[in-house]
């Protein structure tokens, strides 16, 4: 079946390190594969997206590789702040109806 | 400002009394969809619409309803609700393809069923 994981249920860093917070998916051929980020209690807020065929996007301080051979997404938050403290999750299209599926998330903590 | 609103935001309510959880989008987006979300098993799809008189079950539909009469509003219907339904529940919509455009969160209702 087909399976999204996202490999950290929590990750601390301190403020100013770079944030790598890793998406693997099992048998799935997904479009495209989107970021989001979820501060408690509120829905949540989409950040990027990348496509099957680009391997790296960048938005300021963020930067998201989608290597589809390794199943594999990667999101960086590069001088990480404290209030990049959030759960982040990915979520792949795919199917013939592109639903969006969601992994379960990583709750990031930047610490001070 | 484009926005998702739903309501009510907080409810309490007993086994089997009917109930509408509303949401309403301001931006003409055709694809609208309702997740809920419980911890450890993440956001979950429950039904979505690709566009007016046109709904389709996600991965959770048991127990819930759903109706498309309009464009900006996209209902969700718990005939009967039971505790396992307690969540918190999110609206979504998308304007174009639900590939490439971003997908737009309402705050979140939060359902306990007693």
């Amino acid at each position: 079946s087909q399976k999204i994981e996202q490999n950290s249920e929590a990750l601390n860093i301190q403020e100013g390190k770079t944030a790598t917070l890793t998406c693997n998916y099992t048998n799935y051929s997904p479009a495209y594969l989107q970021w989001y980020r979820q501060d408690p209690g509120r829905g949540p807020v989409f950040l990027l997206l990348i496509r099957e065929n680009e391997k790296e996007k960048r938005k300021e301080r963020l930067k998201v590789t989608f290597d589809t051979t390794l199943k594999q997404s990667l999101f960086h938050i590069t001088a990480s702040q404290p209030a990049d403290s959030a759960t982040y999750l990915c979520a792949l299209v795919g199917g013939s109806n592109y639903k969006l599926t969601f992994g379960k998330g990583t709750l990031l903590t930047v610490n001070p | 400002e484009a926005q998702v609103t739903q309501n009510p935001r907080y409810l309490i309510t007993v086994t089997g009394k009917k109930l509408t959880v509303t949401c309403s989008q301001n931006m003409n987006h055709e694809y609208m969809s309702w997740y809920r979300q419980d911890p450890g098993l993440g956001l979950r799809q429950i039904y979505y619409s690709m566009n007016v008189e046109v709904t389709d079950k996600g991965d959770v539909p048991e127990g819930y309803k759903v109706s498309r009469k309009e464009k900006r509003n996209f209902p969700l219907i718990l005939e009967s609700p039971s505790p396992n339904q307690t969540s918190l529940y999110f609206c979504a919509s998308t304007g174009g393809a639900v590939t490439t455009d971003t997908q737009y969160f309402g705050p979140g209702t939060r359902l306990t069923v007693l």
